[in-house]
């Protein structure tokens, strides 16, 4: 079975660009969470969509967004990028809402470079 | 802020057990104990998770104390593929909630 897949696996960007990642998550789930883990900050939740909608999203602000398709993958979009939002970004999958188990399971990541 | 507390760094050499504990003095009556582990640079994986019995999977086994208060995982025999930051959070059985991550343990294999 396969697992959580994200693109691209390194993306580098100069201040003011956008950023969108990607990311496809195991077959049957449909619940997509992202994570940002900055140097030393540890991993920090951003946002969860679930049967395409936005749930809930953490300490971030706007210009970090995101949208999940029909086919439950999700991108996240950021803004306006600054130094600050280099990071290795982190999507993981579960069941959704109505599931007993919905233990997260992650991708490998994608490493964004704002120079 | 993460609701466990776990010690910075453990050695370990190969072929040995490999005991991490984990305190979660606060923890409700309906959350339940996580385990992931991060190898440098790669995304967190899924180790194990219970309530309050221990429990046992194909990498390792959860034991809970009664009082639920603190916890152990056990590799019960460490390789150097082992080497990781190993993880313990607690979270209800709430659909989404996110994964509170704290600073963890990093484990070292060695030969």
């Amino acid at each position: 079975e396969a697992g959580v897949t994200q693109s691209p696996t390194h993306l580098i960007k100069t201040r003011g660009q956008q950023a969108t990642l990607r990311c496809s998550p195991i077959s049957g789930h449909t619940s997509v969470y992202w994570y940002q883990q900055a140097l030393g900050l540890g991993l920090q939740f951003l946002l969860w969509y679930d049967e395409g909608e936005e749930r809930n999203r953490g300490n971030f602000p706007p210009r970090f967004s995101g949208r999940q398709f029909p086919n439950y993958s999700s991108e996240l979009n950021v803004n306006a990028l600054e130094l600050e939002d280099s990071a290795l970004y982190l999507c993981a999958s579960s069941l959704g809402v109505l599931a007993v188990y919905n233990e997260q399971f992650f991708g490998p990541g994608t490493r964004l470079t704002v120079l | 802020d993460a609701k466990t507390t776990q010690p910075t760094s453990m050695d370990c050499a190969e072929g040995r057990a490999a005991n991490l504990p984990c305190n979660h003095s606060t923890i409700s009556g309906n959350e339940y104990v996580y385990w992931y582990r991060q190898i440098h640079s790669q995304g967190p994986q899924y180790i194990i998770h219970g309530l309050k019995n221990n429990e046992t999977n194909e990498m390792a086994s959860l034991i809970i104390t009664e009082d639920r208060k603190s916890s152990t995982l056990i590799l019960p025999h460490a390789t150097l593929r082992d080497t990781a930051v190993y993880y313990c959070i607690v979270r209800p059985p709430v659909p989404g909630t996110a994964l509170i991550f704290g600073k963890g343990t990093t484990l070292s294999v060695s030969s």
